[in-house]
């Protein structure tokens, strides 16, 4: 079945670069995510990449995919103590309704910068 | 704009109680989706809704039926509350059920049963 795995925990520290990666199992799935939950708050989707791309950046971000491997990462370049918080990933879920739009998500990585 | 608003923020329950978690929406998404959060297996979809009077199951719906009157509204019912179903439950919704509609989340509610 599909499934999205990542590392529970990563720490920096502040200025360095954070690198969060992310094994997926659905070859075919179309979207990758990152969404980013800060403590007692929803998820807050940080950026995606099309499956068709190698890799995407915005601003301090960037997403590499190895679709081969199926390999997804975000590199945060510049860490700061804001960014502490879980990063998780996902994968488009085929088998609930046949759309695009359910999420199969990862356990969430936890990121913590140290000043 | 509010976007997304759940009610309860919290509640503790007694097993066997019933118990509905509002969702409401103020964006005109079409499609809606529960999910569960625990500690050690991040969040697993419940239930969904593509488009008002619509629903479908999702990875874990045993125990929990939901309902699609409109298009604001979500809720999430659990009939007969189990402690198995302690977790923090999250709304969310996106315009459309393409992998590039983005899905916007709630602020969740933190259910506990004893």
């Amino acid at each position: 079945g599909e499934d999205v795995e990542q590392s529970l925990f990563l720490s920096v520290r502040e200025g360095d670069s954070s690198v969060i990666n992310c094994t997926y199992t659905d070859s075919s799935s179309t979207y990758l995510y990152w969404y980013k939950q800060e403590p007692g708050a929803g998820l807050q989707l940080l950026t995606y990449i099309f499956s068709n791309m190698d890799m995407k950046q915005d601003q301090r971000l960037t997403v590499l995919l190895n679709k081969k491997d199926k390999h997804l990462s975000l590199r945060i370049a510049d860490t700061q103590t804001g960014d502490s918080a879980i990063y998780f990933c996902a994968e488009t879920a085929k088998n609930y309704g046949g759309s695009q739009g359910n999420l199969i998500f990862g356990k969430g990585t936890k990121l913590s910068v140290k000043p | 704009i509010a976007g997304i608003t759940q009610a309860p923020t919290s509640q503790i329950l007694a097993a066997g109680r019933r118990m509905t978690l509002r969702c409401t929406q103020d964006m005109r998404h079409n499609a809606m989706y529960w999910y569960r959060q625990d500690l050690g297996l991040g969040l697993r979809l419940i239930h969904y809704s593509n488009t008002a009077g619509t629903t479908g199951k999702g990875e874990v719906p045993d125990g929990y039926s939901v309902s699609r009157a409109n298009t604001d509204d979500f809720p999430l019912t659990l009939a007969s509350a189990v402690p198995s179903q302690t977790s923090v439950y999250f709304c969310a919704s996106s315009a459309g059920t393409s992998g590039s509609d983005t899905q916007y989340f709630g602020p969740g509610t933190r259910l506990t049963v004893l």
